[in-house]
């Protein structure tokens, strides 16, 4: 079964802990990324990939970091650096920068 | 640079009626365009794409959208909803030269009253 799979679903911090968010992908994409969306807006890019061993910053990347050491797999931390980081939390993954990007289920991040 | 706008922030619609999500954007570059529907708490399932072929897409779902370069559009219409498209929606454009990195709507929420 080909997909993108993220983990937890749901996941509470308190504040000034680090957490770090799962992304894997067994489609051989070469793409991945990261969003974050809040309620009532669209997505907004925090990191991407675009090959292993290689990650940029996107739109709101600060208090975030993240790694691609393998193909299949692109973590996402939550450092304590980041402000308001309750959100909801989506992984995607994509051949090419500009194909249609395949998603995750998402995770809801809560930070109490 | 490039950007989108999504004119609507909520449409409600009867079942069994037409479907039309506006949506303009703005590209310096032969864009890629694409539609996505998101249901509560869940990923974006892609509906269509446009990549430079035919101006006129067609989507899962029954789902279609017309690319007019003239007019900066990209309008996702369906001829009859269903109970089943109560969903938000995102427009999004991709510019080849903006390596990585697309542009999302705010999105539109669409109800569909039975």
């Amino acid at each position: 079964d080909g997909g993108i799979t993220q983990s937890p679903k749901y996941l509470f911090r308190k504040e000034g802990q680090n957490v770090t968010l799962s992304c894997e992908q067994n489609l051989n994409h070469d793409a991945m990324y990261w969003y974050r969306q809040d309620p009532g807006q669209g997505l907004r890019l925090i990191y991407y990939s675009q090959i292993v061993n290689d990650f940029q910053k996107g739109d709101i990347a600060e208090g975030y970091s993240v790694s691609r050491e393998k193909k299949e797999s692109f973590p996402l931390t939550v450092t304590s650096a980041q402000k308001n980081p309750t959100a909801f939390y989506l992984c995607a993954s994509s051949t090419g920068h500009t194909d249609t990007q395949y998603f995750g289920p998402g995770t809801r991040l809560t930070v109490l | 640079a490039q950007s989108v706008t999504q004119l609507d922030s909520h449409v409600s619609v009867s079942e069994g009626t037409p479907v039309l999500l506006r949506c303009n954007y703005s590209s310096s570059y032969s864009p890629s365009l694409f539609w996505y529907v998101q249901h509560p708490n869940k990923g974006l399932q892609l509906l269509l794409k446009y990549t430079s072929a035919a101006t006129l897409v067609k989507g899962i779902n029954g789902f279609e959208a017309e690319f007019k370069k003239s007019e900066t559009s990209f309008h996702l219409t369906k001829p009859s909803a269903h109970m089943s498209d109560a969903a938000e929606y995102f427009c999004v454009v991709t510019e080849f030269t903006n390596a990585g990195k697309s542009t999302f709507g705010d999105g539109t929420t669409l109800t569909v009253k039975p």
